[in-house]
């Protein structure tokens, strides 16, 4: 049984530019859900995709998007980007079974200078 | 929204010692899993444990969600336990909120 898994594992862009970021998900899982990490602080909830459509959304503006691809794998994409856009991005993968909660990826650190 | 609020923020311990972490949160919740935060900044999942108690190894975790809390022990801690710990929860629309973390630090 595979994990998430993430692409790339950093990155570094410049403000304004775009950024996507890759995410296949556990084998088995048809669920999966984007958190950004600032330093020092807990994950923050992004988004959710099930069957290829967002079924939740957190406190972040339009220009963070995503995508679910029928084999479950996500992207997340990131337009415009700010400073404070730097952070690790987190993409976990659930069943909707739920009996063994959400398994992680080891995330993308993205830098913006 | 939940709160969750995990106690301490810190805490330092020898080697071989004994912990208690706790999680209080402010609602109801469809779940709560305990995750390690490695340095890589990977988070490993410890337990899923929307209530009882479970043990894995050195570690275990008790949820009374009647009672809004869920506490994580650590029992002969070894300096690889060194990282953050999360408590989390999932809200009636199936996001997951964290805690603000507990930083561990096993010293040999």
């Amino acid at each position: 049984e595979t994990g998430v898994t993430q692409s790339p594992t950093h990155l570094i862009k410049t403000r304004g530019q775009q950024v996507t970021l890759r995410c296949s998900s556990q084998s088995g899982h048809n669920t999966v859900s984007w958190y950004q990490q600032a330093l020092g602080q807990g994950p923050q909830f992004i988004f959710q995709y099930y069957r290829e459509e967002e079924n939740g959304r957190g406190n972040f503006p339009p220009r963070f998007s995503g995508l679910q691809f029928p084999n479950y794998s996500s992207e997340l994409n990131v337009n415009a980007l700010e400073l404070d856009d730097s952070a690790l991005y987190l993409c976990a993968s659930t069943s909707t079974r739920g009996d063994y909660g959400y398994t992680f990826g080891s995330g993308t650190r993205l830098t913006v200078v | 929204g939940i709160q969750v609020e995990q106690s301490p923020p810190d805490l330092i311990l020898q080697e071989g010692a004994n912990s208690t972490l706790r999680c209080n949160f402010s609602d109801s919740v469809n779940n709560l899993q305990w995750f390690h935060q490695n340095p890589w900044g990977q988070l490993i999942n410890l337990f899923y444990i929307p209530s009882g108690t479970k043990q894995n190894g050195r570690l275990s975790a008790t949820t009374v969600a009647t009672e809004r809390y869920s506490l994580l022990y650590i029992s002969s801690s070894q300096t690889t336990d060194s990282g953050v710990y999360f408590c989390a929860v999932e809200d009636s629309s199936y996001k997951l909120i964290f805690g603000s973390g507990t930083r561990l630090l096993v010293r040999p």
